[in-house]
């Protein structure tokens, strides 16, 4: 079954701890994305990756950081100087989008974080 | 910058009353856009896309959209609507030289009631 899988579904940590999401897929492809929803602002880019040992900021990357060591992985850590870090976090992956292309992204099934 | 514009945010309908999900973007040059759901306790997936031609896209579950260029409008439509069809409904867009990011609205909650 291809798919992406985030762990866990639900994650608590305590304010001032660096917390790290795990986001897998197998559906072979290049790029990958972390989300942040909040209800009613729908959902923001924070860091995506297109191959690789490469990664970009999104839209809200402060008190994030991501790593690409492997095309089925894209972890997304939650630091410390995140200032409200409690959220819903999806990540997404897609075939790589070549210049004047598009694709859709696939989404995972999400980790709510609660930070207290 | 880019943004998309979704201005309804809360919609309730009875079962078979038609649906009509607004959705505007800002952005004057070549787009992809996206109508996307979130059914309760599911994944984000995908309902119908717009990359070129036919401007009237048909979807799943009988859902279609109208891309109108001259409105920067990508509206989302059913007929008659299902109590299944209760979801929040995102619809997003990208620009043509950046298709790495997807621009997403800020979402409508659609509850339909039997």
């Amino acid at each position: 079954d291809g798919g992406i899988t985030q762990s866990p579904k639900y994650l608590f940590r305590k304010e001032g701890q660096n917390v790290t999401l795990s986001c897998e897929q197998n559906l072979n492809h290049d790029a990958m994305y972390w989300y942040r929803q909040d209800p009613g602002q729908g959902l923001r880019l924070i860091y995506y990756s297109q191959i690789v040992n490469d990664f970009q900021k999104g839209d809200i990357a402060e008190g994030y950081s991501v790593s690409r060591e492997k095309k089925e992985s894209f972890p997304l850590t939650v630091t410390s100087a995140q200032k409200n870090p409690t959220a819903f976090y999806l990540c997404a992956s897609s075939i790589y989008p070549l210049a004047g292309d598009s694709y859709e992204q696939y989404f995972g099934p999400g980790t709510r974080l609660t930070v207290t | 910058a880019q943004s998309v514009s979704q201005h309804n945010h809360h919609v309730i309908l009875s079962e078979a009353a038609s649906l009509e999900l607004g959705c505007n973007y800002s952005y004057g040059g070549t787009v992809n856009l996206f109508w996307y759901v979130q059914y309760p306790g599911q994944h984000l997936q995908l309902l119908l896309k717009y990359f070129s031609g036919d401007p009237l896209v048909k979807g799943i579950k009988g859902f279609e959209a109208e891309f109108i260029k001259s409105k920067f409008s990508f509206n989302l439509r059913k007929p008659s609507v299902q109590w299944s069809d209760t979801a929040e409904y995102f619809c997003a867009v990208n620009v043509s030289y950046n298709t790495d990011k997807l621009i997403f609205g800020t979402g409508t909650r659609l509850q339909v009631f039997p």
